[in-house]
């Protein structure tokens, strides 16, 4: 089945860094990509949709200049953290549609991403 | 925007009884309603889902039910086993393309 893969798996940073994390579509073209957060014990939040080609759509909330997002290949989108600071740790979890057709919105959800800020 | 509510938030059940989640949600143009499982640390993996057209499926061990006139559906597991053990979250998308509104989860404990 489609494979959504995502690097790194954890990643742990100092404040004022900036942290980039990458979605990649396995065997698949995704020409939208979903970045959700979650943070312990609770759900997954939708941050921002991720376009190819074009600018991503962000959540009401989200901060775009802080959570960058780009999709530059129909296989690859990034979430950049800039300047990441301890509010920001949270697992990050990226999604592609796998349905079989266009506009199907059957998700496929990558392993995630663990940030720590410290 | 959509809002989807999920009861219980956790669940303990004996190995071989049955378990049952149910959500709620709020936009009457929703169509897909997904389960999915999450293990400790590792992302959601999708064990079954059912459209508006449909008011049950199963599989297997895994069965669920769509009431869209009062807006609820619920994801019923039976003969669980500790494996089932696991954070089950609903959630529902159709009228903003393939945005999915989750919610808030249920832990499941199975035990032998």
């Amino acid at each position: 089945g489609a494979v959504v893969s995502q690097h790194p798996s954890w990643v742990i940073c100092k404040s004022g860094t900036s942290v980039k994390i990458e979605c990649r579509s396995l065997d698949f073209q995704a020409t939208t990509m979903f970045w959700y957060r979650q943070f312990p014990k609770q759900s997954l939040m939708l941050m921002a949709t991720s376009n190819e080609g074009s600018k991503a759509t962000y959540e009401q909330g989200v901060e775009k200049d802080k959570f960058l997002i780009n999709h530059a290949s129909l296989t690859l989108s990034t979430l950049t953290v800039t300047s990441a600071h301890p509010e920001d740790s949270s697992f990050y979890i990226c999604s592609a549609p796998t349905g079989p057709h266009s506009g199907a919105n059957v998700l496929t959800f990558g392993a995630g991403s663990r940030l720590t800020v410290l | 925007g959509e809002n989807v509510e999920q009861h219980p938030s956790t669940l303990s059940v004996q190995e071989g009884d049955s378990a049952v989640i149910k959500c709620t949600y709020s936009d009457s143009a929703s169509n897909y309603f997904p389960w999915y499982k999450q293990e400790l640390g590792k992302g959601p993996q999708l064990i079954i889902d059912i459209r508006s057209n449909v008011g049950e499926k199963k599989d297997q061990r895994i069965a669920v039910t769509l009431n869209k006139t009062a807006k609820h559906f619920s994801l019923h597991i039976t003969e669980t086993q500790p494996e089932d053990s696991a954070v089950y979250f609903c959630a529902a998308s159709g009228a903003a393309g393939n945005k999915l509104t989750f919610g808030g989860g249920t832990r499941v404990l199975v035990k032998p």
